[in-house]
Formats: structure tokens, sequence, C-alpha cells
């Protein structure tokens, strides 16, 4: 079963937009993860965060993470047509310790479309 | 260094066949990790190999089985195939870190269909 919800489900905006998604999770979690698909192909990671850090930036991305309310965001600024694509939040569970850390559980991820 | 790579890309297969996958991980990486992607239940994860030994397993049935070897290489097996196991499989590996804090990197998937 999918840990995270994701909202929105779709966004569709134009180039030069910030574009936000958020990810909701229900257990404690070691790490948060983003990933980005392009039609239907493999997943590119573009960011992990810690469950003690709250914000991290690469590039013209930026998470946050709020482990008191569950959930994380992402934000990509300066939206280009090439990030058209579908995003996804996973988590790395943090109470089972070692034997999970193999294990992602993603949410059902957000459709990014971003018009020229 | 070369990504992860995954053999065959397509597949179709009929009701009852079985499939063997394959999954090349990056040189160095120790652990893979087996996904099912499917529209209606997104990603799901169906188990991860470390060290030849399974160390994590998903919530799926028995006919979804997996291996790997000594050079990391992995293979998942379906065996008895049904229509609601087509979907992209994912394989993915990474290096093991300490803490828990691994990139996974995905290879491109293999498409299967069941006719």
């Amino acid at each position: 079963s999918q840990q995270g919800e994701e909202d929105p489900q779709a966004l569709s905006i134009q180039e030069g937009e910030n574009a936000t998604m958020n990810c909701s999770y229900k257990t404690s979690i070691n790490n948060l993860q983003w990933y980005r698909q392009n039609s239907g192909r493999g997943l590119v990671h573009l960011i992990l965060i810690r469950s003690n850090e709250r914000e991290k930036h690469s590039g013209r991305l930026r998470v946050t993470l709020d482990t008191s309310k569950k959930s994380s965001s992402l934000l990509i600024t300066a939206s280009r047509a090439a990030d058209t694509a579908s995003y996804f939040c996973a988590t790395v569970n943090g109470e089972a310790g070692g034997t999970s850390y193999g294990k992602l559980t993603f949410g059902q991820g957000t459709i990014l479309t971003v018009h020229p | 260094k070369a990504g992860v790579t995954q053999t065959p890309r397509y597949l179709i297969k009929t009701r009852g066949q079985q499939v063997t996958l394959s999954c090349s991980p990056i040189s160095g990486h120790r652990s893979v990790s087996w996904y099912q992607q499917t529209p209606g239940q997104g990603l799901q994860f169906l188990f991860e190999y470390f060290s030849e030994t399974q160390r994590n397993k998903g919530n799926f049935p028995g006919r979804f089985s997996g291996r790997q070897f000594s050079n990391s290489r992995s293979e998942m097996n379906v065996s008895t195939l049904e229509l609601g196991d087509s979907a992209l499989y994912l394989c993915a590996s990474s290096l093991v870190l300490r803490g828990g804090l691994d990139t996974q990197y995905f290879g491109p998937g293999t498409r299967l269909t069941v006719l």
C-alpha cells in the first residue's frame, strides 16, 4: 500500500512559473526522497532530505520537511517545459532500523505539465 | 559509470506462463530493489536483495520471487502469470550507506504485458 499522498494529483503551469507539490506520509521516517519520472520511464533521483533536516536546496529545487505534520513539499522555481514529468515522494521507514533501508514507499505522484 | 540496466525492455507473455527479468546494478552497488508500477496501484515495492540475501519483501504473492548473484546482478521471476501482472517493473541499485541514507538509482524498467 502507498504511504504517501500527494497533492495535487495534476498541476498545469506556464514556463517561468513556480510549481509546488506536497506529500504526506503516515509513519516515522529515516529520510524522504523526491523522484521524477518521464513518460513511464525509469525514475530519476532529485533530492534526499533526512528526518532531522527541515529544508534542502538543489539548483531550482527546494524541499521542506515537517516531521510533526508528516509532510513535505517540493518547489520547482522558474519552471521549464523540460520539467514536465511525474514527481513522486518516497519515504524510508525509520522504525525498523537497517532492515528497512532498502525499501522505498512511494506516494501516488503529481503529474506536472509546463506549457511553453 | 554505466547506469542500471534492465533486460529485456519489453516483454509480451500469455496467462499461465512464467517470466524472468534481469537487472545489472551500477558497479560497486550491493543492494538491488525491485518495484512494480501500475496505473491503479502506483509504485509498489517487491523485494530487496543485499549480498545475495533477501533483506526486505513487499506484500506480493509467492509467484513473485527473486535472487541476487555474487556479482550483485539480480533476477526476478514471476510464475503463472496473470493479467494483473502487466506492469512496468523497475529495478534500483544503491551503495548501502550507513544510516539508510542511500540514493536508489533506477533502471529504465521492463514493460511486461500479459495477454
